[in-house]
């Protein structure tokens, strides 16, 4: 079974804290994934990733970076969080274009920012 | 710009009914489209495929429809049980890329 865990379940910071969310999949998937849910507005793209050391912007990038140094690992970090980052956030990854482009997702983390 | 409707309101069903949800979808002209699976506080799990080339798929309860025409999903779930009571979102995926777009999802409640 694929596989695809992320750092924390729960994490709570305080405004201006430097944060750093990470995730890993277990099934060689060259495509990874951030986004963040909020209630009414669904899940959005933050950063994608097609290929270690390759990101591209989604559709909400701004206050966030993204890191992937090797094919299995992928962060999210923000750089002065603020308290409306507070969100569910959802790693997910994929095999590339020309499968069915599945997404597999993380259990996902609840981060609280006060 | 491209939009994904589904039903913000909860749908609710009693145990046994076919549960129907509804995807709905402009300014977009998708290879194929996902149905996923979301419990509370739990990342979203797949469900089906359908490309769009099919009309119909079937996996084992569950039967999805595909109207480009209509640019409209149906996802049926026959025969429901309290254990599908979850939020189920439709995505939507294009051709020669890898970026999913999703729906805000809807929830389904399965009463006894």
């Amino acid at each position: 079974d694929v596989k695809v865990t992320q750092s924390s379940r729960y994490l709570v910071k305080r405004t201006g804290e430097k944060v750093f969310l990470e995730c890993v999949q277990d099934m060689d998937h060259e495509n990874m994934f951030w986004y963040r849910q909020d209630p009414g507005l669904g899940l959005r793209l933050i950063y994608f990733s097609y290929d270690v050391k390759m990101k591209e912007k989604g559709d909400i990038p701004e206050g966030y970076s993204v890191s992937r140094e090797k094919k299995e690992r992928f962060s999210l970090i923000l750089e002065s969080a603020s308290t409306n980052q507070t969100s569910m956030y959802l790693c997910a990854s994929s095999y590339p274009s020309g499968h069915t482009d599945t997404q597999y997702f993380g259990p996902g983390t609840r981060l609280t920012v006060l | 710009s491209q939009k994904i409707e589904q039903n913000s309101e909860a749908l609710n069903i009693q145990e046994g009914k076919t549960a129907t949800l509804t995807c709905n979808y402009t300014n977009y002209s998708p290879a194929y489209l996902q149905w996923y699976r979301q419990d509370p506080g739990r990342g979203p799990v797949f469900l089906l495929l359908i490309r769009e080339n099919e009309k119909e798929k079937r996996k084992e309860r569950l039967k999805v429809t595909f109207d480009t025409t209509l640019k409209q999903s149906l996802f049926h779930i026959t025969a429901s049980q309290p254990a599908d009571s979850a939020t189920y979102l439709c995505a939507l995926g294009p051709g020669g890329g890898n970026k999913l777009t999703f729906g805000t999802g809807t929830q389904l409640k399965v009463e006894l």
